[in-house]
């Protein structure tokens, strides 16, 4: 069984320019949740997505937009980014969306905005 | 609202020694509470979590941690540290959407000294 994987492992962008973080979910999972984690801090809540739709959001601006692929791989995507947009993204699946299901983790993409 | 306060940002044990991480939660609905481990540059494991059955949870590596609602306190322990016990450490609640994200604290550094 595949676990969960994200790619690129690293990226290096400059401020105002747009960057797509990848995520493949585990095999059976239909949801993808997508946390940033700024150093030294605790992973934020992003948003999350089940079976293709938006559901919730946490407390980022529209900037921060996501798609969910029909094999429920999921993509992020950050517009015109900012120097605190520099993270560790972590992207997590699981069986189904709600508090019952247990979130697997990827090991994230670090992102660095000069 | 949901939330965490892990007390103390880093602690540091001798190797064999007690390991004790504290982790407080505030929440208004009965609580699922986890324990992760962040080993450097790698994404999130689940080491334990509760989700309202006994309230002596046992984990991954020796750890286990015990829900005390009284206290409001989910502390993670395990009777004697290792060297590879050398880690960042988060406990997390469960939001109470229907997302079932989650609520970081902002993680303990734990270090183990020979």
């Amino acid at each position: 069984e595949t676990g969960v994987t994200q790619s690129p492992t690293h990226l290096i962008k400059t401020r105002g320019q747009q960057v797509t973080l990848r995520c493949s979910s585990q095999s059976g999972h239909n949801t993808v949740s997508w946390y940033q984690q700024a150093l030294g801090q605790g992973p934020q809540f992003i948003f999350q997505y089940y079976r293709e739709e938006e559901n919730g959001r946490g407390n980022f601006p529209p900037r921060f937009s996501g798609l969910q692929f029909p094999n429920y791989s999921s993509e992020l995507n950050v517009n015109a980014l900012e120097l605190d947009d520099s993270a560790l993204y972590l992207c997590a699946s699981s069986w189904q969306a709600g508090r019952y299901n247990e979130q697997f983790f990827g090991p994230g993409t670090r992102l660095t905005v000069l | 609202a949901q939330s965490v306060t892990q007390l103390g940002s880093h602690v540091s044990v001798s190797e064999g020694a007690l390991v004790l991480l504290r982790c407080n939660y505030s929440s208004s609905v009965p609580p699922y509470l986890f324990w992760y481990v962040q080993y450097p540059n790698q994404g999130l494991q689940l080491l334990l979590k509760y989700t309202s059955a006994a309230t002596l949870v046992k984990g991954i590596n020796g750890f286990e941690a015990e829900f005390k609602k009284s206290e409001t306190s989910f502390h993670l322990t395990k009777p004697s540290a290792h060297m590879s016990d050398a880690a960042e450490y988060f406990c997390a609640v469960h939001g109470s959407s229907n997302t079932g994200k989650l609520i970081f604290g902002q993680g303990t550094t734990l270090q183990v000294k020979p």
